[in-house]
């Protein structure tokens, strides 16, 4: 069974660096099956999609963040991290680490979010 | 960016009701639509995949429809535990995935 965990500060002060990391047991973020992604949920507002990884090539960013968004991984501890730079109080929110996977249906790849952490939450204030 | 809207924004409904939601695309995604279901502190659970093929393990009485810029979810007889949001999300436009405002399924 797979499971994520996020960890990391959960205050940050504005125009900081917000970090987390996300612990990934039960499977491999070296597997070339799957892409890891951060999401992010203001309390009581949708959910809106940071970032992801992948084992090869390069992350890829919402174009809304992208100028602040880092993510990396570690694959010696199963890990990968999220940074957030220049942070405000718009960044308040719950941030899940989360495994997308892929169905692949005759060439046509239907991607879902499948396995989630429980969730962080990070406030930004002084 | 492709924007989701979400109809209605909340619901009241009882205990075997039949209960209907709507998403609609701002552009044609065809069927790359998955649904999602939240429960109050808890990471979302996705339902549906593909507009309408069922999650495994996910119940029977979940199911989609629709393609292009028009979908819908579908409880046929809702139980005490759907009681929670739902939200739509696009993956056409991988890796730029959008998600609904939400829609708030609340006990009559």
């Amino acid at each position: 069974q797979v499971q994520l965990q996020e960890s990391g500060p959960g205050l940050v002060k504005p125009s900081q660096t917000l970090s987390l990391t996300c612990t990934v047991s039960g499977g491999s973020i070296s597997s070339d099956s799957y892409y890891w992604s951060w999401i992010r949920q203001p309390a009581g507002e949708g959910l809106e999609w940071i970032g992801r990884m992948f084992p090869s090539g390069s992350p890829k960013y919402n174009p809304s963040l992208k100028s602040r968004v880092t993510i990396s991984r570690d694959t010696s501890k199963n890990q990968f991290s999220l940074k957030l730079s220049s942070v405000t109080a718009a960044d308040t929110a719950v941030y899940y680490c989360a495994r997308e996977y892929y169905y692949d249906s005759g060439g046509y790849y239907y991607r879902i979010f499948d396995y989630w952490g429980q969730g962080t939450l990070v406030t930004v204030s002084s | 960016d492709i924007q989701m809207t979400q109809a209605p924004s909340s619901l009241s409904a009882s205990v075997g009701d039949r209960v209907t939601i709507t998403c609609r695309a701002s552009q044609n995604i065809k069927n790359y639509l998955n649904w999602y279901q939240q429960k109050s502190g808890k990471a979302p659970k996705v339902l549906i995949y593909a507009a309408s093929s069922l999650q495994s393990g996910v119940p029977s009485r979940f199911s989609g429809s629709g393609s292009g810029t028009d979908f819908t979810l579908t409880i046929s007889g809702l139980q005490p535990e759907d009681f929670a949001t739902y939200y739509c999300q696009q993956s056409y436009s991988t890796p730029l995935f959008t998600f609904g405002p939400g829609t708030k399924v609340e006990i009559k």
